[in-house]
């Protein structure tokens, strides 16, 4: 089974601080994805890894930088955190871009 | 981006049916997914179809595609409690996935 793991479940921080959600993944998979979940919104694409050090903005990059070193870890960074970014960020992988993604179980991060 | 739309609440009653409608944009989409999401978790893939067949089924899970209207549905049949959760339909467009905003399912013992 495909297993992808995120460092935390839940994570309070304060305004202006630099934050950092960790992404792992165990099956090779080429692509990783994070998205963040509002309710009303469903699922919005941040950034996307097709391969190592490789990056491509989704549709609400904006305020987000990820890192890719090595191909099983996909790290999102908010350099300064501001209260609208407050929310659950998921992770997820697949093989090919257009493949079945796999979901990790979600960091729910709260911004005061 | 795409809109992938859904209605976001259903309620049903233990052992009815329930029905999970989701209208897409990409007419080149060539698989259609279903994901379920439980309270607190992330994501799980529930089911999928191929875009050239319209119906799929897979024990109590029927996925219905209408092209021609662009729409999906998720039919569980004789729907339990561990039934509840957010569905979240999903489509390719290009190379990325485009998710629907999710229905919530509540079921009533």
């Amino acid at each position: 089974d495909v297993k992808v793991t995120q460092s935390s479940r839940y994570l309070v921080k304060r305004t202006g601080e630099k934050v950092f959600l960790e992404c792992v993944q165990d099956m090779d998979h080429e692509n990783m994805f994070w998205y963040r979940q509002d309710p009303g919104l469903g699922l919005r694409l941040i950034y996307f890894s097709y391969d190592v050090k490789m990056k491509e903005k989704g549709d609400i990059p904006e305020g987000y930088s990820v890192s890719r070193e090595k191909k099983e870890r996909f790290s999102l960074i908010l350099e300064s955190a501001s209260t609208n970014q407050t929310s659950m960020y998921l992770c997820a992988s697949s093989h090919g871009t257009t493949e079945t993604q796999y979901f990790g179980p979600g960091t729910r991060l709260l911004v005061l | 981006g795409e809109d992938v739309e859904q209605s976001l609440f259903l309620s049903v009653r233990e052992g009815d049916s329930s029905v999970i409608n989701c209208t897409y944009t990409d007419s080149s989409s060539t698989y259609l997914y279903w994901y379920k999401q439980e309270p607190g978790a992330g994501l799980q893939l529930l089911t999928y179809i191929f875009s050239n067949m319209d119906m799929k089924q897979d024990q109590r899970l029927t996925v219905l595609l209408n092209k021609k209207d662009k729409h999906l549905s998720l039919r569980i049949a004789d729907t339990q409690t561990g039934d509840s959760a957010i569905y979240f339909c999903a489509e390719i467009g290009g190379n990325q996935f485009y998710f629907g905003t999710g229905t919530s399912l509540t079921v009533i013992p």
